[in-house]
């Protein structure tokens, strides 16, 4: 069974600052991997889909790696501002079509 | 597009009372599934569907949970009796091809509470 893991679960930071969110997967027979963002009460929107067979996808100020034979993916979010503060959520697409998700990473940027 | 529709967006019911929730998914995506949000548990897949046939309910927790797709712009996830227990955010998601090439699109959700 396909286990996600996202640390930290918490993460505070000053306005300005690079963030570097990280995920791992026990299984690496995975499609793709997909980074969710969430804020209070509200659905999950999708930032970014890295295929198995890519390193990375980038959007915006937003990039992420994906190395499937160590289990990781790495959310970089560069020059953070408050508007950013939401829960990020990893989630891999795995061989049987499920979608496993991590408990994510809440992220407060200060003004 | 409208994206994945699903209603209600709250709802209060009392325990043992009959809910239903519903989701419509994006035009011509053909995978459909029910997720249930909760904060000691996080996401937990409860079924999923393709083709509008349902392909995994393992995640169901049990029997007073059904979900059906009559077609494939519309389906239902039916708790019968209700329990507090039952007290959470259900999410609906859909894609075109199970999330393998383009992944998934989810709802706003739909927040139950049993009293």
């Amino acid at each position: 069974k396909q286990e996600v893991t996202q640390i930290p679960a918490a993460l505070s930071v000053p306005e300005g600052e690079n963030l570097v969110l990280n995920c791992s997967f026990t299984d690496s027979a995975i499609y793709n991997l997909q980074w969710f963002r969430q804020d209070p009460g509200k659905g999950l929107t999708s930032l970014l889909l890295i295929q198995s067979s890519q390193r990375e996808q980038t959007s915006g100020r937003l990039n992420a790696s994906l190395d499937k034979s160590s289990g990781r993916s790495t959310l970089y979010i560069a020059a953070s501002q408050p508007g950013d503060s939401a829960t990020y959520l990893c989630a891999a697409t795995t061989n049987d079509y499920k979608l496993s998700f991590g408990a994510g990473t809440t992220v407060t940027v200060r003004a | 597009d409208a994206g994945v529709i699903q209603s209600p967006r709250h709802e209060v019911t009392e325990m043992g009372q009959e809910v239903t929730l519903r989701c419509k998914p994006i035009s011509g995506h053909n995978s459909l599934f029910w997720y249930r949000q909760t904060m000691m548990r996080g996401l937990e897949l409860l079924i999923y569907f393709n083709n509008n046939v349902p392909i995994d309910d393992s995640g169901m927790p049990e029997d007073r949970f059904s979900a059906k797709m009559p077609n494939a712009s519309f389906s239902t996830l039916k708790i019968q009796p209700s329990e507090p227990r039952d007290s959470a955010v259900y999410f609906c998601a859909s894609s075109f091809d199970r999330g393998v090439s383009y992944g998934y699109t989810f709802g706003s959700g739909t927040r139950l509470t049993v009293v």
